[in-house]
């Protein structure tokens, strides 16, 4: 069954600090893998997009690695901002019948 | 260039009735994909459509249904409302090219809280 998981599902850290956000998942064929940040209320924001070749892409102070032996990703946010308080949410890309699988996402809280 | 727009932004209606939504993709893409995002199931796809064809569909019953028109706009239907139904309702746009390189832009999305 294809699924995507995401841990923890909520995560409250401290203005300035770093955090690595996991997703794991069962997914075949694989496609890619995107990861997106969605503000309360608001639709989601591409951040990531990785192919099967690639391991690792950032973009500002997201990185975000991909193991397709393992079949996980993780992403990790540098020097947290008060802006970055949002969901992030896991996707996986399948040239099944579904295209999107998506995570449960992450709940990141950032305290002054 | 404009992003992903849809309409309305938020609805109330009753158990029963019907309602359309709508989306007006990015200027160019023609592949449209809808989304139910509730707080306990997270982000499930309902269907995608492509150049005005149905090219995937997620697993919802028959009262959701939608369609593409020539200019890429999509709608969404869900007739006989159910209080379950209540829910964020996105929509995303895809540009033309590789499916594997391809990426998502989201709508901002209808609330729909149904009573």
């Amino acid at each position: 069954k294809n699924q995507v998981e995401q841990s923890p599902q909520s995560l409250i850290i401290l203005e300035g600090k770093n955090c690595t956000l996991q997703c794991n998942y069962t997914v075949s064929p694989f496609s890619n893998l995107r990861w997106y940040k969605q503000d309360t209320g608001r639709g989601p924001v591409s951040l990531t997009i990785m192919t099967f070749s690639e391991n690792t892409k950032s973009n500002g102070r997201y990185t975000a690695t991909l193991d397709a032996d393992t079949k996980q990703s993780s992403l990790h946010i540098t020097a947290s901002q008060l802006s970055d308080s949002a969901s992030y949410i896991c996707v996986v890309g399948t040239s099944g019948t579904y295209k999107y699988i998506f995570g449960t996402g992450t709940r990141l809280k950032v305290l002054a | 260039k404009a992003g992903v727009t849809q309409t309305p932004r938020y609805l109330i209606k009753t158990r029963g009735q019907q309602v359309t939504l709508s989306c007006s993709p990015i200027s160019g893409h023609r592949s449209v994909s809808w989304y139910q995002q509730t707080p306990g199931q997270g982000l499930q796809f309902l269907f995608e459509y492509f150049s005005e064809t149905q090219r995937n569909k997620g697993n919802f019953p028959g009262r959701f249904s939608g369609r593409q028109f020539s200019n890429s706009r999509s709608e969404m239907n869900v007739s006989t409302l159910e209080l379950g139904d209540s829910a964020l309702y996105l929509c995303a746009s895809s540009p033309p090219g590789l499916a594997r390189s391809e990426t998502q832009y989201f709508g901002p999305g209808t609330r729909l809280l149904v009573l």
